[in-house]
């Protein structure tokens, strides 16, 4: 069965720090990934996304995520996280039919 | 581009009555649209896929009768929460999908904040 796992519920990092959120799927074919952000009481932005081509991808706000076929992984990376990162993270694989399975959500949590 | 509205943005009603929630697409034409569930500090819970004039699809344990999803254009679907108990208070999302598109994607509507008194 398809799947979508996000292991970290909750993440504390200090501003200035690096973070990586990590993504694990479970899915037949090659999958289309996203990775979304959520601030409370809003709807989703797109932070970037991956469907074929070159394996590391560039999204908005200075993320970055790496599809690594071999691991069935999608980790969301940013070399140096901002107070205003603080959001909800969601992973979600996406099929030919435009359905998403969404991964549980890391809280991010950014120290001053 | 692939903006997608939602309208109202927050509403509240009363036990009993009933709700509707628009789903726009503003600038695409959307073969599929896709209505969430959001309980606090969850994640997304898929309730139905609705393709343009077709019968909304529900997901297991979604009850097609309180949940009334109607697509009838290309830009716009509604969903209607009929005779709204307080547990039906929650986020609801919306998202819309154009055909064609290589990465298959959905684009999300801002949500509506739906409280039952």
């Amino acid at each position: 069965a398809q799947s979508v796992t996000q292991p970290d519920i909750h993440i504390t990092v200090s501003e200035g720090a690096s973070l990586e959120l990590r993504c694990n799927y479970s899915y037949g074919a090659t999958p289309y990934l996203f990775w979304y952000v959520q601030s409370p009481g809003q709807g989703l932005q797109l932070l970037l996304k991956y469907f074929s081509g070159d394996t590391l991808v560039q999204g908005i706000k200075g993320f970055e995520a790496e599809f690594k076929r071999s691991q069935s992984s999608f980790n969301l990376r940013k070399p140096s996280v901002h107070w205003s990162d603080a959001a909800e993270y969601f992973c979600a694989v996406g099929s030919g039919t435009y359905k998403y399975i969404f991964g549980t959500g890391t809280r991010l949590k950014v120290l001053a | 581009g692939a903006v997608v509205s939602q309208h109202p943005s927050w509403v509240i009603c009363k036990s009993g009555t009933s709700v509707k929630i628009e789903c726009r697409s503003l600038d695409f034409q959307a073969t599929t649209m896709f209505w969430y569930r959001q309980f606090p500090k969850q994640s997304l819970m898929l309730m139905a896929t609705s393709n343009e004039g077709s019968k909304a699809t529900y997901e297991q344990g979604v009850e097609k009768d309180k949940f009334l999803i109607n697509h009838a254009s290309l830009t716009l679907s509604t969903l209607t929460v009929t005779s709204a108990h307080p547990e039906d208070s929650s986020f609801y999302i919306c998202s819309a999908a154009a055909s064609g598109t290589v990465s298959y994607e959905q684009y999300f509507g801002p949500g509506t904040r739906l409280t039952v008194t």
